[in-house]
């Protein structure tokens, strides 16, 4: 099956600056990758996801690369902000290629200090 | 409003009690799935469904079961719990086919197995 690794487990960056949390996966067939966000005590939701159509994609100071070849993905985060803090995780779509068999990384714990 | 309903949010149950996590969504989606968080682990697939009567073992399907005779409910059943399952249980759901923008999570059931 899919397995998914994510680095780092933490990271802390002075606001303003750039965050970068990265991913691989193992499963060449999957082609769906969405990072989520969660906040202390509250749901993961979802930020951002690309396709393997597509190399990258922004959204406003959030972007997210994909390396098909090497397997890898990426999130980038910009001018960050005191309420980026909370946990990311990225994930990556099984053998249908859907969302219905996500595999998640373990997770970023992203603190922003002022 | 769209969203994803569980309940209980906590729980606190004594082993091999058995249980039931309700899970049910207004989107009318087709996909369905639980997962459990864990310090350091994650998110980890239990089961998901990609319609009704259609369900399949995600990464860590022991020790549940699910059911999925009507498309918006999707309840999670343990069975006989036993104190390993102590965790945050995750219900969500996603729309179909290569268009699908994720899961969409519930507000997540805090089960203590004592």
């Amino acid at each position: 099956g899919e397995n998914v690794e994510q680095h780092p487990s933490t990271l802390s960056v002075q606001e303003g600056d750039s965050a970068v949390i990265k991913c691989t996966y193992s499963d060449s067939a999957s082609n769906y990758f969405p990072w989520y966000k969660q906040e202390l005590g509250k749901r993961p939701q979802l930020i951002i996801d690309i396709r393997s159509n597509v190399g990258e994609k922004k959204d406003q100071r959030i972007a997210v690369t994909l390396n098909k070849t090497a397997k890898h993905f990426s999130l980038h985060i910009t001018e960050t902000q005191p309420e980026d803090s909370a946990v990311y995780f990225c994930a990556a779509s099984g053998q249908t290629g859907t969302a219905s068999k996500l595999t998640f990384g373990t997770g970023t714990r992203l603190q922003v200090t002022l | 409003e769209a969203q994803v309903t569980q309940n209980p949010r906590y729980l606190i149950t004594v082993t091999g009690k058995k249980l039931t996590v309700t899970c049910s969504q207004n989107m009318n989606h087709e996909y369905m799935s639980w997962y459990r968080q864990d310090p350091g682990l994650g998110l980890r697939q239990i089961y998901y469904s990609m319609n009704v009567e259609v369900t399949d073992k995600g990464d860590v399907p022991e020790g549940y079961k699910v059911s999925r005779k009507e498309k918006r409910n999707f309840p999670l059943i343990l069975e006989s719990p036993s104190p390993n399952q102590t965790s945050l249980y995750f219900c969500a759901s996603s729309s179909t086919g290569q268009g699908a923008n994720g899961y969409t999570f519930g507000s997540g059931t805090r089960l203590t197995v004592v």
